[in-house]
């Protein structure tokens, strides 16, 4: 299994409402990451997770909380997200062995409204 | 906060032309990654190179990090319309830290 799956795919959410990402990797990574990209634009790292532990926050805002309740699992939660946040959330993860190389979800396609 | 500059950022050529994209700071990097992008997809990892002057082949696909670390360029040979997409580069800032570059949107025409 070389996969890091996604879910869901595509997210339409309003500004009130609570939604979560889900995240999932079966490759025995340790390390786990949450990526931002707006359109046109390349990835911007959001959190990183080492060994279920939150090791990077990169400034952002608290609507975004991720969480990492074991090895293979990373989660984002939403809550009160505005309409400029719409963007495609891309999870990724590397092997214990850290030579730089990520492995990417095919993303959520969030949409705020 | 290094910074890695992709060129060209557009790139329209006919299929069987070569192609070169470079990647470059003024910093050093661990380590650099290339990925190719489809829209709507995530990232796909093509390769990764850790070793000043390192060469990678993959197919027509060509993969060089310069001596310093702080460079790198794709050599795309006879390239084919599957060869369309955006492509990253990406260098690695330890601490599990990845730098993107803006990417280079490839059109490869029939």
């Amino acid at each position: 299994d070389t996969e890091v799956t996604q879910t869901p795919k595509h997210l339409v959410m309003g500004m009130t409402n609570k939604k979560s990402l889900k995240c999932e990797q079966h490759m025995g990574h340790r390390a786990m990451y949450w990526y931002k990209q707006k359109a046109k634009k390349p990835p911007e790292l959001m959190f990183v997770y080492s060994y279920e532990k939150l090791s990077i926050n990169e400034s952002v805002p608290s609507r975004f909380s991720p969480e990492c309740p074991n090895s293979s699992l990373l989660n984002l939660h939403l809550h009160a997200l505005q309409p400029e946040d719409s963007a495609l959330y891309l999870c990724a993860s590397s092997p214990p062995i850290y030579r730089g190389a990520a492995f990417f979800g095919q993303g959520t396609r969030l949409t705020v409204v | 906060t290094q910074l890695l500059e992709q060129s060209p950022q557009f790139l329209s050529i006919q299929e069987g032309e070569n192609l070169t994209v470079y990647c470059n700071s003024s910093s050093v990097f661990s380590s650099l990654q290339w990925y190719r992008q489809e829209p709507g997809e995530g990232p796909v990892l093509l390769v990764t190179v850790v070793t000043g002057g390192e060469v990678k082949k993959l197919k027509r696909l060509t993969f060089q990090f310069g001596d310093a670390r702080k460079d790198s360029s794709l050599h795309i040979t006879a390239a084919q319309p599957g060869d369309t997409g955006l492509y990253l580069c990406a260098g690695g800032q330890g601490a599990q830290k990845l730098v993107f570059g803006q990417g280079t949107r490839l059109t490869i025409n029939p």
